[in-house]
């Protein structure tokens, strides 16, 4: 199955400003999962979305982050006013598979708030 | 979430085989077991999974414990191009709740 494309592969932005990493999974999948990594850190899992609807997230998902996914084919993460504390690789993955229970994740987004 | 535990870092010699342990002592009985890795400045990349049985594919294979409280990851020759790090993770097959949960994983080192 073709990739999983991610933009921008990186982004510098000043805290507080508003950030929106994007992601084009192929629009037949139903389910997709924005990942984050923290430089030298565990990979955390911050949301999973479902049939336009987010299944689940965790801690980290707080009201700043937002996933939409807005045309049927690209999956967006917006994250409001920017944080020193969100400069990360962001990863997004989508299930695939016999039941979707394979990620198939992309490069990731590296991005950088001064 | 039931959790795994692996070496930080293992190393190994170009062509030669590879045996990365992952204990999972408190899996449940709707558990997978997989396998991801991570090259540098790459994304996350699905390795193998496996319930009960042992896992051949063009990657890798995965042996699992007859008690399922362990399991090994084998390169049969490893290449420089598999210097990663290698995470085993536990994900349930019920129900909606898809995430993974990674760990440190094993840094494994491939010597030319």
């Amino acid at each position: 199955e073709p990739e999983v494309t991610q933009t921008p592969s990186h982004q510098v932005t000043q805290m507080g400003q508003e950030v929106i990493l994007r992601c084009v999974p192929i629009s037949n999948h139903l389910y997709f999962y924005w990942y984050r990594q923290i430089l030298g850190q565990k990979v955390e899992f911050l949301v999973s979305f479902y049939n336009n609807e987010i299944s689940e997230k965790s801690e980290i998902f707080d009201d700043q982050f937002s996933v939409e996914r807005p045309d049927g084919s690209n999956f967006t993460l917006k994250i409001r006013s920017t944080k020193l504390e969100d400069s990360a690789m962001y990863f997004c993955a989508r299930g695939t598979g016999i039941g979707a229970n394979v990620l198939t994740f992309g490069a990731g987004s590296r991005l950088t708030v001064l | 979430d039931a959790k795994t535990t692996q070496p930080n870092s293992m190393e190994s010699n170009e062509e030669e085989p590879v045996h990365l342990p992952c204990n999972h002592s408190t899996i449940s009985g709707t558990d997978y077991i997989h396998w991801y890795r991570q090259l540098p400045s790459q994304g996350p990349e699905y390795v193998i999974h496996g319930l009960t049985s042992n896992v051949n594919n063009r990657m890798a294979s995965l042996a699992i414990a007859e008690d399922r409280k362990s399991s090994t990851l084998i390169l049969h020759r490893a290449t420089l191009r598999d210097a990663a790090v290698y995470y085993c993770i536990l994900r349930d097959r019920a129900g909606n709740n898809r995430k993974l949960i990674w760990g440190l994983g094993t840094s494994l080192a491939v010597n030319p």
